[in-house]
């Protein structure tokens, strides 16, 4: 069985400021794909970035950072220079490698607003 | 790109009326498209995995009777809430992944529909 925790509920940060939005996971899949999400107001589920378990280097995108640490199980997304565009509900997510659905487990979510 | 389209976004229905949302994938095909359901200020809770040309394999917990399932083509995949009542108002959202499911996960990451709102009255 898969889980992700997002212990943030809710997180402000300032304009043009960096924030670090946390999420660890637990699984016994020796490998496994985590992703970030972000769900705007109007519902929809916007793909940000991705890291594989046997990645070496830490997956980047833009403003996006993921900063995976694997002995602790932890995969945190950064946002350098939020944008008040950025105020959203953000999703941790895994998928195994294993099997041919590869359907997604989701975290909690946090909802991120951005101050101006 | 990969675009999944859902429809209705959103729907408004009387208790005990059937509802029928529609998914699908409009520049490529998926074998398998899955439907989560989201309630307001939660997290996506998978509901099923859809198969186009076999059944629909539901989560635990989550009633084939009651949300039906049809993947009756490569593009399309369909949930009809059966007897609506005013619990099953939620949020539902499709996804699919564009090529085989092989290889590393976020060699073919799943793209979302915008998703459907569903209100029972």
């Amino acid at each position: 069985a898969q889980k992700i925790t997002q212990t943030q509920p809710g997180m402000f940060v300032q304009e043009k400021e960096a924030v670090t939005l946390d999420c660890t996971y637990d699984t016994s899949d020796p490998s496994y794909g985590l992703f970030w999400y972000k769900q705007p107001s109007s519902g929809e589920m916007i793909f940000l970035i991705y890291q594989g378990s046997y990645d070496q280097q830490n997956a980047t995108e833009g403003r996006y950072s993921l900063n995976f640490q694997k002995a602790r199980k932890s995969a945190n997304l950064v946002i350098s220079a939020s944008q008040l565009g950025d105020s959203a509900m953000y999703f941790c997510a895994m998928s195994p490698f294993r099997g041919s659905a590869r359907q997604l487990t989701f975290g909690s979510g946090t909802q991120l607003t951005v101050l101006p | 790109g990969a675009v999944v389209s859902q429809h209705p976004s959103r729907v408004i229905c009387k208790s005990g009326t059937s509802v029928k949302i529609e998914c699908r994938s409009l520049d490529f095909q998926a074998t398998t498209m899955f439907w989560y359901r989201q309630f307001p200020k939660k997290s996506l809770m998978l509901m099923a995995t859809s198969n186009e040309g076999s059944k629909a394999t539901y989560e635990q917990g989550v009633e084939k009777d009651k949300f039906l399932i049809n993947h009756a083509s490569l593009t399309l995949s369909t949930l009809t809430v059966t007897s609506a009542h005013p619990e099953d108002s939620s949020f539902y959202i499709c996804s699919a992944r564009k090529g085989m499911s092989t290889g590393a996960p976020g060699a073919n990451v799943l793209t979302f529909g915008a998703g459907s709102r569903l209100t029972v009255l």
